[in-house]
């Protein structure tokens, strides 16, 4: 069974620029989670979508974060303008279900300068 | 507001030692439990969870965590270290009050040496 891929696994912007991750769960899953852990912390939730439809957004910096998940497959998180504050590994993780366990790709290592 | 402290940043323990990662938890709900490792440039790999029923729980890997909810606590431990469980260790906790989103602890860096 092929794991959550994402891509790119590495980007360096400079700030005020635009970014876009891209993410594809475990065929079959319906829940999706877009996490950022920076350096020294544990992953916190950005998103979650269940199917296309966003279950959680709270902690999501809506001014300049935005994620979609089109047809509830695969899904973009995107940055509008990057801040310094930005750098960070953003996680991708999907589950059979809403509540079920969680399964992560590789990570998208961000750096703004 | 739900948190999870790992109190140890790094651990450092030579290869055939005994491990135990600390976890201690507040949470305004009946908690479900998660360890995860995650190995440079990897996503984290569910190691154990706890949901309800029996308290010590078994893992992959050999490890073992047991929750104690007087204390609040769900520490991971492992008899005899390998050095390739040399990685960062994060203890999470959620609840279906809270819809089983996951907050994570700020992780514990284990060092092997032999």
């Amino acid at each position: 069974e092929a794991g959550v891929a994402q891509s790119p696994r590495y980007k360096i912007i400079e700030k005020r620029q635009s970014v876009a991750f891209w993410c594809n769960p475990i065929s079959g899953h319906a829940t999706l989670y877009w996490y950022q852990q920076i350096l020294g912390q544990g992953p916190k939730l950005l998103i979650q979508f269940q199917n296309n439809g966003v279950v959680d957004d709270s902690q999501l910096p809506k001014d300049r974060f935005s994620a979609e998940r089109l047809k509830g497959v695969d899904s973009t998180l995107k940055i509008q303008p990057a801040k310094l504050e930005d750098s960070a590994v953003y996680l991708c993780a999907s589950s059979l279900d809403f509540g079920g366990e969680q399964f992560f790709g590789p990570g998208t290592r961000l750096t703004v300068l | 507001a739900q948190s999870v402290t790992q109190p140890d940043i790094h651990i450092t323990v030579s290869e055939g030692a005994s491990l135990e990662l600390r976890c201690n938890y507040s949470y305004g709900a009946t908690p479900y439990l998660f360890w995860y490792v995650q190995s440079p440039g990897q996503g984290l790999q569910l190691l154990l969870k706890y949901f309800s029923g029996d308290t010590l729980v078994q893992g992959i890997k050999g490890f073992e965590a047991e929750f104690k909810r007087s204390q609040s606590s769900f520490n991971l431990r492992k008899p005899s270290v390998h050095w390739s469980d040399a990685a960062e260790y994060f203890c999470a906790v959620g609840a279906r009050e809270y819809g089983n989103k996951l907050v994570f602890g700020a992780g514990t860096i284990l060092r092997v040496k032999s």
